[in-house]
């Protein structure tokens, strides 16, 4: 059973800090992996797909990369904005389940 | 706009009470899936549906069915026999089979048993 950790569960940095969160999953057979960006009492915000043949996405002040031999993805986002303030959440897609399964996400204060 | 749409935002409900909440996609998915969020804690499946007149049971079915008539919509019943049912209910949607999993989601519905 694939099991998704997402460490540390809160953090806190000051405005300009650089920063990287982390996700780590049991089974490497997966397809995929989504982060997500979590606004409190809202939905989920796609932010990055990596397809398991891909090492790293970017997107704007964000960067995913992937190493699924070791079981781990990280989220790198540089000069952080109290904007970015939010819960941020990896979700892994394995072919054999036919399903994604979420970490419990990281809480990240921006203190301007 | 393209999305997912979630109704009611909020809900309460009594116990012993089935309640059914709404999700509609306008994004032409073949693919529909049901979430529940607990306080602090990742998502997990309930349901989810690859083709219309098709679902499948998630890792928590118990108490709650659901049905896949229309493409757009996947309504989820929460039943009496859910005996925790208070959380934040997230509907997804993606657009089906392997190359086109990525997941959009809808605002949600928090219900609370009275």
């Amino acid at each position: 059973k694939q099991e998704v950790t997402q460490i540390p569960a809160a953090l806190s940095v000051p405005e300009g800090e650089n920063l990287v969160l982390n996700c780590s999953f049991t089974d490497s057979a997966i397809y995929n992996l989504q982060w997500f960006r979590q606004d409190p009492g809202k939905g989920l915000t796609s932010l990055l797909l990596i397809q398991s043949s891909q090492r790293e996405q970017t997107s704007g002040r964000l960067n995913a990369s992937l190493d699924k031999s070791s079981g781990r993805s990280t989220l790198y986002i540089a000069a952080s904005q109290p904007g970015d303030s939010a819960t941020y959440l990896c979700a892994v897609y394995n072919t054999n389940a036919g399903k994604s399964t979420f970490g419990d996400g990281t809480t990240l204060t921006v203190k301007p | 706009d393209g999305g997912i749409t979630q109704s009611p935002k909020y809900l309460f409900r009594k116990e012993g009470q089935n309640v059914t909440l709404s999700c509609e996609q306008n994004l032409n998915h073949d693919a529909m899936y049901w979430y529940r969020q607990d306080p602090g804690q990742g998502l997990r499946l309930i349901y989810y549906s690859q083709i219309v007149n098709d679902f499948q049971k998630g890792d928590i079915a118990e108490g709650y069915s659901v049905s896949r008539e229309k493409k757009e919509s996947f309504p989820l019943t929460v039943t009496s026999a859910q005996k925790n049912p208070t959380a934040f209910y997230l509907c997804a949607s993606s657009i089906g089979g392997l190359a086109g999993n990525e997941q959009f989601f809808g605002p949600g519905t928090r219900l609370t048993v009275l």
